[in-house]
């Protein structure tokens, strides 16, 4: 099956420091999402991005399917911004809906 | 708008004991369904997932099983719970352009 990894696994941030995260993913894929799983556990929806540039707020994430990668930015990060943070992605090559997850990164920002 | 709605938020429940999980989504007709499972400190693994009613796909074989008795919803059970039952279980589901997205989660204990 299509292999999904994140870097770093880790990351501490300084409020108000700017970061990116990268997903590569080993094939070509239908759907591409970010994920945030706050510290309650809630799986929120960041992006849906299988391909190009979106923006929401302090986050944006770009995705160059052609190159199999896609990076989630976070800009003037708040304590609030804390949690892991999942790429996730459907293969072309699926036939059925299995959405594939790296082992997402954990955030943490401090005050 | 579509909406998504789990409960239990929380379940303590000692082995050997019944389960059942319920999971229904609003607004939305013929929905895929899923049934994710998160263990302490990892990432997502698929349980099942449905594309109808009484149409069950399994990913790993298991102590649990699904069923989906209406359009929308989507039931995860257990004849005996088992202390690896244990975990956080979320249901999703995924429509086009949009991706998936997910519910607030269970998270079970077997004591």
């Amino acid at each position: 099956g299509i292999q999904v990894e994140q870097s770093p696994p880790d990351l501490i941030l300084q409020e108000g420091a700017n970061s990116t995260l990268r997903c590569n993913f080993s094939d070509s894929v239908n759907n591409l999402q970010w994920f945030h799983q706050n510290p309650w556990g809630q799986l929120i929806n960041l992006f849906y991005i299988p391909s190009g540039t979106k923006q929401n707020g302090r986050l944006s994430a770009t995705t160059v399917a052609t190159e199999r990668y896609s990076l989630l930015y976070i800009s003037s990060s708040q304590t609030t911004d804390s949690g892991v943070y999942f790429c996730a992605v459907l293969s072309k090559r699926s036939n059925d809906y299995k959405l594939s997850f790296g082992a997402g990164t954990t955030v943490t920002v401090r005050a | 708008s579509q909406t998504i709605h789990q409960w239990p938020a929380t379940l303590v429940q000692p082995v050997g004991s019944p389960l059942s999980l319920e999971c229904t989504v609003e607004g939305t007709s013929n929905p895929n369904l899923y049934w994710y499972r998160q263990a302490a400190g990892r990432g997502l693994q698929l349980l099942f997932y449905s594309v109808g009613i009484g149409q069950i796909s399994s990913e790993v074989p298991q102590n649990l099983s699904a069923s989906r008795p209406q359009d929308r919803q989507f039931i995860l059970s257990s004849k005996k719970l088992l202390l690896s039952d244990s975990g956080f279980y979320l249901c999703a589901w995924d429509r086009a352009n949009y991706g998936y997205t997910f519910g607030s989660g269970t998270r079970l204990t077997v004591v």
